[in-house]
Formats: structure tokens, C-alpha cells, sequence
């Protein structure tokens, strides 16, 4: 089983759709959490940290459940320039910094 | 932006050769990892360094070695080149065990 598990998609919505991706992690012992957006060929870019009480920014809200070991992401009103490659992070349970990322998630929102 | 330099940018090499790429910081971070990136399997983890000369193991590290000789410069090595390491090689720096990290360009190495 991967350390950090993703649905790749894609999530195909219409512009002003909600849609929410989760993100599986193994480990119970992980500390912390992240949501970054890659853009075709670029690199990935931190969204934002995902807290144990929920973390809100803007029209982006993520949120931790430790019990179930899952991490989502959830965008409200959803623009066009939201189409993207949406990547979990997990750090380990050591202090060696270990980071990994899920397969990531394609979003695409059509007009 | 973080500083982080990746180099090179683009690289093609032939299948046998030794290529390294260089990873350089100008944010005096403790922590560095490579990852490599292909279509389907998203960023995978080859190695990282929680300090000089201290380097551990990723998912993927078969092939590849690292090395830390100092705070702003990690090397990945790939002492024989093979086309399955064809890919989009990605640096990341993080300033501590339990933060975010922030990335580098990336380098394309082809390998024909």
C-alpha cells in the first residue's frame, strides 16, 4: 500500500461547482499535512497547510481526520484558472523531515 | 520565491553515462529531497538530507545516490543513466522537519 494515496481523476466540473478531493496517508504517526497545486509543467506550489482544526482560504477550505488517516480539500465556486494538478504532502513521524506526496488529483473546470 | 536553483534545466544524456544534478539554496535550509516526477505516478521521493552529510532513502532511490557537503548544495548522482530514468527531476527545500516545502524549477533529463 502507498504512504499517500490520491484518485487521480479527473474531476471534470462546470465553472461555480463545489468539489472536494481526499487524500488517504498510512502512517498513523504523521505530523503534518499539505495541499499543493502543480500547474502543467511547472512545479509544485503550496496551497495550504492542513491543520487538526481545518485550515480556510478564501473559496479553499482542507481539513484533517486523523481517525479515518484522510486529509481533504474542498473548492467552493470554482474558476476556470482552478484547472490544475492537485498534490497531497505528508510528513513522517521522525524529525528526518521525511516528505511524501500523493499521485495527485486533475482538476479541470469547463465554462 | 525560495531561493533554489536547479541545474540544468534540460539535459540529455546517453543510456550508460554518469549524470549529476545540482541542487543549490540561498535560504539556509536544513532539509532537501529529490523527487522524481512521470505521468501516472505523481512526485516520488528519491532521497533527502536532514543535514550535511546526513541523507536517508526515498521510495524510488534504486540507481540514484545523493551527496550534502554542505548546508546549500545537494547532488543527485546517477552513475549509469538508464531511459527508465527518463523524467522531471524536482528539488525541495524545508526549513524543518514538520513544515511545508518549497520547490525548485525542475530539470528534464532525457535519457536516449
Amino acid at each position: 500500500r502507498k504512504e499517500v494515496e490520491q484518485d487521480p481523476g479527473p474531476f471534470n466540473v462546470p465553472e461555480g461547482a463545489t468539489v472536494a478531493f481526499n487524500c488517504t496517508y498510512s502512517n498513523s504517526a504523521s505530523q503534518s499535512f499539505f495541499w499543493y497545486r502543480q500547474d502543467c509543467r511547472k512545479e509544485p506550489k503550496l496551497l495550504m497547510s492542513v491543520y487538526s482544526s481545518g485550515n480556510e482560504d478564501g473559496r479553499f477550505t482542507a481539513q484533517l481526520n486523523r481517525a479515518s488517516q484522510y486529509i481533504s480539500l474542498l473548492i467552493r465556486d470554482s474558476k476556470l484558472s482552478d484547472s490544475a494538478t492537485y498534490l497531497c504532502a505528508v510528513h513522517g513521524s521522525s524529525n528526518t523531515g521525511k516528505l511524501i506526496f500523493g499521485q495527485g488529483t486533475t482538476l479541470q473546470v469547463k465554462p | 520565491d525560495a531561493g533554489i536553483t536547479q541545474s540544468p534545466r534540460h539535459k540529455v544524456t546517453e543510456t550508460g553515462t554518469p549524470v549529476t544534478l545540482r541542487c543549490h539554496q540561498t535560504e539556509n535550509h536544513r532539509y532537501m529531497y529529490w523527487y522524481r516526477q512521470d505521468p501516472g505516478h505523481g512526485l516520488r521521493l528519491i532521497h533527502y538530507s536532514y543535514g550535511v552529510k546526513d541523507t536517508d532513502k526515498g521510495e524510488v532511490s534504486d540507481g540514484y545516490s545523493v551527496s550534502r557537503s554542505k548546508t546549500e548544495d545537494f547532488l543527485l548522482t546517477l552513475e549509469s543513466a538508464t531511459s527508465s530514468q527518463t523524467s522531471v527531476y524536482f528539488c525541495a527545500i524545508s526549513d524543518r522537519a514538520e513544515t511545508e516545502a518549497f520547490f525548485g524549477q525542475g530539470t528534464r533529463l532525457t535519457v536516449v
